[in-house]
């Protein structure tokens, strides 16, 4: 199936710092990715929707000037979290829509792991 | 407003046994996924269900769509404990708004 690779894989910072996480699609093109956010035991909460070209798409109560949301190319989406603080500390996790002979699939990142000290 | 709601929350149950895990969602839907998730790791495909009355197995499991109740089902048969996981349904409402929501995720705990 489709790849997509995300990284860093888990990031520890201090509070104040920005923090840049990537999401590659590796063997197909995404014209639209997804970040989501995970709360411990909890489910994906989809925080923008990224479309190559164009500003991404945000979910209410997400703020777009803390998390910023780059998609520069058909292969590259990129997270940053600016100003980070512990409260911001989360499972990150990045999908890509692959259509396919079988419709639509949805493929994950491996996830970003960022602890806020 | 799309609500997912998903039963149990959490599982326990003994190797062997069968058991269902329902996914009820509150709008018409294009397509329905169900995930699992292994502690600290990210989600993996389980089922992409297309079409009402759609059912598709994959050893222990077995997934279903009624869309005109607004219902899939996940159902193990004869469970084992690496089958221990999150469970997640996902409805997709791409064609409408682009997005694609989950459920709260079932716990599965598998008992040797």
């Amino acid at each position: 199936g489709a790849v997509v690779s995300q990284h860093p894989s888990w990031v520890i910072c201090k509070s104040g710092t920005s923090v840049k996480i990537e999401c590659r699609s590796l063997d197909f093109q995404a014209t639209t990715m997804f970040w989501y956010r995970q709360f411990p035991k909890q489910s994906l909460m989809l925080m923008a929707t990224s479309n190559e070209g164009s500003k991404a798409t945000y979910e209410q109560g997400v703020e777009k000037d803390k998390f910023l949301i780059n998609h520069a190319s058909l292969t590259l989406s990129t997270l940053t979290v600016t100003s980070a603080h512990p409260e911001d500390s989360s499972f990150y996790i990045c999908s890509a829509r692959v259509t396919g002979m079988q419709g639509e699939k949805l493929f994950f990142g491996s996830g970003t792991q960022l602890s806020v000290l | 407003e799309l609500k997912v709601e998903q039963n149990p929350l959490f599982l326990s149950m003994q190797e062997g046994k069968n058991y269902t895990i329902y996914c009820n969602y509150s709008t018409t839907s294009d397509r329905l996924y169900w995930y699992r998730q292994d502690p600290g790791k990210s989600l993996e495909s389980l089922f992409v269900l297309l079409s009402n009355g759609a059912v598709k197995q994959e050893g222990r499991l077995m997934a279903s769509l009624d869309t005109k109740a607004r219902l899939s089902t996940l159902h193990i048969t004869a469970a084992v404990h690496d089958l221990s996981a999150t469970y997640f349904c996902a409805v997709d409402i791409m064609n409408r708004d682009d997005k694609i929501i989950f459920g709260k995720g079932t716990r599965l705990h598998i008992l040797p």
